[in-house]
């Protein structure tokens, strides 16, 4: 089971659309960062959200995180081709030390 | 500053031989992670290493793959008698201290044959 889970799986628009791509667990987070990896490269940090109930703002997208730090949503608007790629949640969670635990992604394709 | 150094890029092996993956992290960076994707999936998290120590070792499978991160020198990924099952790709991160957002290699595609 994942601890993490993101919805949609897969996800395909049209150019100038928006959309929203979600991050939920049952557990709670100190922290949550969003990755974007293009195919053939690493993920890229695109954020990190900390306090319950942040909203950040990074050009088009838009981040949040739940009040109760158990979940999270980036939406993007008026979407474009360069934005295609995985979209990767990912969680920090305090056990034998801040471990980092990923979520299975969203693939975003956006079509000209 | 250079990023995430991994390679090589690409490696071929024949079923049988041993592969190693390399991973030079970040200036400054001494927390390093190794995960392993497969084609239209997410990173599977397998060992994560600081300076001469494993840390977190639970993904990594128990026969035939290490990882060392030495005191001198890039981080190793080492597969031995490699199957075709390990054929993916095995990306490398760096964080400045645990928590941290991560910096990611390009990653090695492994393609076992």
């Amino acid at each position: 089971t994942q601890l993490l889970e993101q919805s949609p799986q897969f996800l395909s628009i049209q150019e100038g659309e928006n959309l929203t791509v979600y991050c939920n667990s049952s557990s709670v987070f100190s922290s949550l960062q969003w990755y974007r990896q293009e195919p053939g490269e690493g993920p890229v940090l695109l954020v990190t959200v900390v306090t319950g109930g942040e909203v950040k703002k990074l050009k088009r997208l838009t981040f949040q995180f739940g009040d109760a730090r158990k979940d999270s949503s980036l939406h993007i608007t008026a979407a474009q081709p360069g934005d295609t790629g995985l979209y990767l949640c990912a969680g920090v969670r305090k056990t034998s030390y801040d471990k980092v635990i990923f979520g299975p992604g969203t693939s975003l394709s956006v079509i000209p | 500053n250079a990023g995430v150094m991994q390679n090589p890029r690409h490696l071929v092996r024949r079923r049988g031989q041993e592969a190693r993956l390399r991973c030079s992290p970040m200036k400054g960076h001494s927390h390093v992670y190794w995960y392993r994707q497969l084609p239209e999936e997410g990173l599977k998290f397998m060992v994560y290493l600081q300076k001469e120590n494993i840390i977190d070792e639970s993904g990594m499978p128990k026969e035939r793959f290490s990882a060392e991160f030495p005191k001198e020198g890039p981080s190793i990924l080492r597969i031995q008698q490699v199957v075709r099952g390990d054929s993916a790709a095995y990306f490398c991160a760096s964080s400045p201290y645990e928590g941290y957002g991560y910096t990611f290699g390009s990653g090695t595609r492994l393609t076992v044959v």
